[in-house]
């Protein structure tokens, strides 16, 4: 069974820019996350999804940073204007209620550099 | 005051030691979840192992456990007979019941190095 699926892996771009990291959660799971992981903040949460709706939204640093997920099996998070302290690894993962533990599975991340 | 706490900031081992990792929380829920996960050199982040805060027993995985003392708020993973493949960041994180959130809250990290 496939993982969580996020793409692309690498992306870097010039400050201004709009940039777009897409997420595949794997099948039938009906939460998902994005979190960041930066050196000087760790691993934080930014937002997550229930059912394709967004229940916490929280952690996203400010209106540039926007999420969306069409539907249960895509999202997407969109920088835009990019900014170089947007520099981070971009985690998505997703987990289902149906498993006792809801533990959530990670894909392998996207590495964003914002020059 | 910070939710997750994990001390070490690295940690060496020989191959085929065990070795401790500690992590402390902190949260008034009664219910409330604990994971670690590894994170390689390549960068994803896998789970280990799962420890609710209402479980009898300690969480075991192949060769994760985890040692669970409630009442000192830790729950240190165990890896024994350590691997060259063990080397890497751990995570530990919590994940409390209150309000129905599935948020969870990770720790900074250590890393650990198993020398051969």
């Amino acid at each position: 069974d496939a993982g969580v699926i996020q793409s692309p892996r690498h992306e870097v771009t010039e400050m201004g820019q709009e940039v777009t990291l897409r997420c595949k959660p794997i099948s039938g799971h009906d939460y998902l996350f994005w979190y960041r992981q930066t050196m000087m903040r760790g691993l934080e949460l930014l937002i997550y999804f229930n059912n394709n709706v967004p229940i916490d939204d929280s952690g996203m640093p400010e209106d540039r940073f926007s999420a969306k997920m069409p539907n249960a099996s895509f999202s997407t998070l969109k920088i835009q204007p990019s900014e170089p302290r947007d520099s981070a690894v971009y985690f998505c993962a997703s987990s289902s209620h149906r498993e006792a533990k809801n533990i959530q599975y990670f894909g392998a991340g996207t590495r964003l550099s914002v020059l | 005051a910070q939710k997750i706490t994990q001390t070490q900031p690295g940690m060496f081992v020989q191959e085929k030691e065990a070795v401790t990792l500690d992590c402390t929380y902190d949260t008034s829920d009664p219910s409330y979840g604990l994971f670690w996960y590894k994170q390689p050199s390549s960068g994803e982040m896998i789970f280990l192992i799962y420890q609710g805060s209402y479980d009898q027993q300690n969480a075991t995985e192949g060769r994760y456990s985890l040692n669970f003392q409630k009442a000192r708020k830790s729950a240190n993973l165990v890896i024994s007979a350590s691997q060259l493949g063990d080397s890497a960041m751990y995570f530990c994180a919590m994940r409390e019941a209150q309000g129905g959130s599935e948020k969870l809250v990770f720790g900074k990290g250590m890393k650990l190095t198993v020398n051969p």
